[in-house]
C-alpha cells in the first residue's frame, strides 16, 4: 500500500520561507504528479501546484511568484518552498500523488500544520 | 476560474441514503472526484472519474454526474460516514485543480 510521509518546520515568522518535504513508501512518483495542497484552519482545500518526473511544474497562479516545487527522483523526495510567508499562509499543507489521466489525488500525506506568526 | 458549489451541510439518519451535490457550469463535461475528510485527518479519495471507487472503498459510495450537477451518493449511511466531503475537478482553462467548499455530513 502506497503511503506518503511529510515533514518540515511548523512555525514561521512573517517574511520567512516555508519548506516541506514528502516521500513515498511502497511506490514512487513515476507515472504520476507530485502535488501540494493546503487547507487553512476550518476552511476548504486549495491546490498549490504539481511536478512530474520530467521536472515540469505547474503552479496555482495566485501563488506562482512565491512557490517552488521540486522532485528528487533518486530518493522520491518531493519538496515545497513558499517564500515571503504571511499569516494568510497559515494552513495544513498536504502532499499528494496526482493522477496524470484525470487529475485526482491519492494518496495524501498526513499533513503538516504551518503557522505563521510574529 | 471554474467554481464548484457545495451545500455547507447535509444531515441523514443511519441506514438512509445521503446525497451530496457539487454544482458547476457544464460539470458533466468534466471528471469529478470526491474526498472524505474526518476531523484531524487527511482527505481520502472515495470516488474518482464521476463513478469509480478506489480499492478499499465500500460499494455504498457511488457517484453521478449530469448537466450542471455532480452527486456523491452514500447508501445505508453509518455513523462512521460522518465527515466533510469535497468535490474536485481539473480546470482545463486555467490548468489547475479546483475544489468545492466542502459539505459536512451529519449522521443523526
Amino acid at each position: 500500500q502506497v503511503q506518503l510521509q511529510q515533514w518540515g518546520a511548523g512555525l514561521l515568522k512573517p517574511s520567512e520561507t516555508l519548506s516541506l518535504t514528502c516521500t513515498v513508501y511502497g511506490g514512487s512518483f513515476n507515472g504520476s504528479y507530485g502535488s501540494w495542497i493546503r487547507q487553512p484552519p476550518g476552511k476548504g482545500l486549495e491546490w498549490i501546484g504539481e511536478i512530474n518526473n520530467s521536472g515540469t511544474t505547474n503552479y496555482n497562479a495566485s501563488l506562482k511568484s512565491r512557490v517552488t516545487i521540486s522532485l528528487d527522483t533518486s530518493n522520491n523526495h518531493l519538496s515545497l518552498r513558499l517564500t515571503s510567508v504571511t499569516a494568510a499562509d497559515t494552513a495544513v499543507y498536504y502532499c499528494a500523488r496526482g493522477s496524470v489521466t484525470s487529475f485526482w489525488f491519492d494518496p495524501w500525506g498526513q499533513g503538516t500544520l504551518v503557522t505563521v506568526s510574529s | 476560474s471554474y467554481v464548484l458549489t457545495q451545500p455547507p451541510s447535509v444531515s441523514v439518519a443511519p441506514g438512509q441514503t445521503a446525497r451530496i451535490t457539487c454544482g458547476g457550469t457544464n460539470i458533466a463535461d468534466k471528471n469529478v472526484h470526491w474526498y472524505q475528510q474526518k476531523p484531524g485527518q487527511a482527505p481520502v479519495l472515495v470516488v474518482y472519474d464521476d463513478t469509480d471507487r478506489p480499492s478499499g472503498i465500500p460499494e455504498r459510495f457511488s457517484g453521478s454526474n449530469s448537466g450542471n450537477t455532480a452527486t456523491l451518493i452514500i447508501s445505508r449511511v453509518e455513523a462512521g460516514d460522518e465527515a466533510d466531503y469535497f468535490c474536485q475537478v481539473w480546470d482545463n482553462t486555467n490548468d489547475h485543480a479546483v475544489f468545492g467548499g466542502g459539505t459536512k455530513l451529519t449522521v443523526l
